[in-house]
């Protein structure tokens, strides 16, 4: 089945500079990637999210990129805010009905 | 409001008893999940749900058990055969096929046993 790994666990940035965390997946099958931001004590809610036919994807301040000959996928925050600090979770799926595999998250801190 | 909720947001019970976990969502959606949440270990597929009356084990499926027999409805039960079961249990909602796969996720409902 497929296998989504995701670096770093934790990263610190500056208020203002970028943050960029990475996934890989192990299913050449799968073809839909999201991203989830999840607040301390909340669910995790969907920041963006790329298909297997697009190579970028850019929604304000985010950006998704795939590699799928690689089989990574990586989240760009530019001029990141105190409140982008929380907790991010990549995931992968093939098309259909097949559950999301999920990443073990990124701690990301902001500091003001 | 459209929306998955989940209840309670905080439930404690004794080592040994079962304890069933609310889901409802007014989305018209098909599919339900369970994933069950531990520090460090992301999110991780209990059961889920594609259809009315089905539903599917995932990866972490002993010790709990699922129904599904509304479509607006995915209870979780978390059985005395589950040898952890403290954790932030989280339940959430897809429209099934369509070329569409968000997930939408409730707030979350966190288990402690005693």
């Amino acid at each position: 089945g497929e296998n989504v790994e995701q670096h770093p666990s934790t990263l610190s940035v500056q208020e203002g500079d970028s943050a960029v965390i990475k996934c890989t997946y192990s299913d050449s099958a799968s073809n839909y990637f999201p991203w989830y931001k999840q607040e301390l004590g909340k669910g995790p809610q969907l920041i963006i999210d790329i298909r297997s036919n697009v190579g970028e994807k850019k929604d304000q301040r985010i950006a998704v990129t795939l590699n799928k000959t690689a089989k990574h996928f990586s989240l760009h925050i530019t001029e990141t805010q105190p409140e982008d600090s929380a907790v991010y979770f990549c995931a992968a799926s093939m098309s259909g009905n097949t559950p999301l595999v999920f990443g073990k998250g990124t701690r990301l801190s902001v500091i003001a | 409001d459209g929306g998955i909720t989940q209840s309670p947001k905080y439930l404690f019970r004794k080592e040994g008893q079962n304890v069933t976990l609310s889901c409802e969502q007014n989305l018209n959606h098909d599919a339900m999940y369970w994933y069950r949440q531990d520090p460090g270990q992301g999110l991780r597929l209990i059961y889920y749900s594609q259809i009315v009356n089905d539903f599917q084990k995932g990866d972490i499926a002993e010790g709990y058990s699922v129904s599904r027999e509304k479509k607006e409805s995915f209870p979780l039960t978390v059985t005395s055969a589950q040898k952890n079961p403290t954790a932030f249990y989280l339940c959430a909602s897809s429209i099934r096929g369509q070329g569409r796969h968000e997930q939408f996720f409730g707030p979350g409902t966190r288990l402690t046993v005693l």
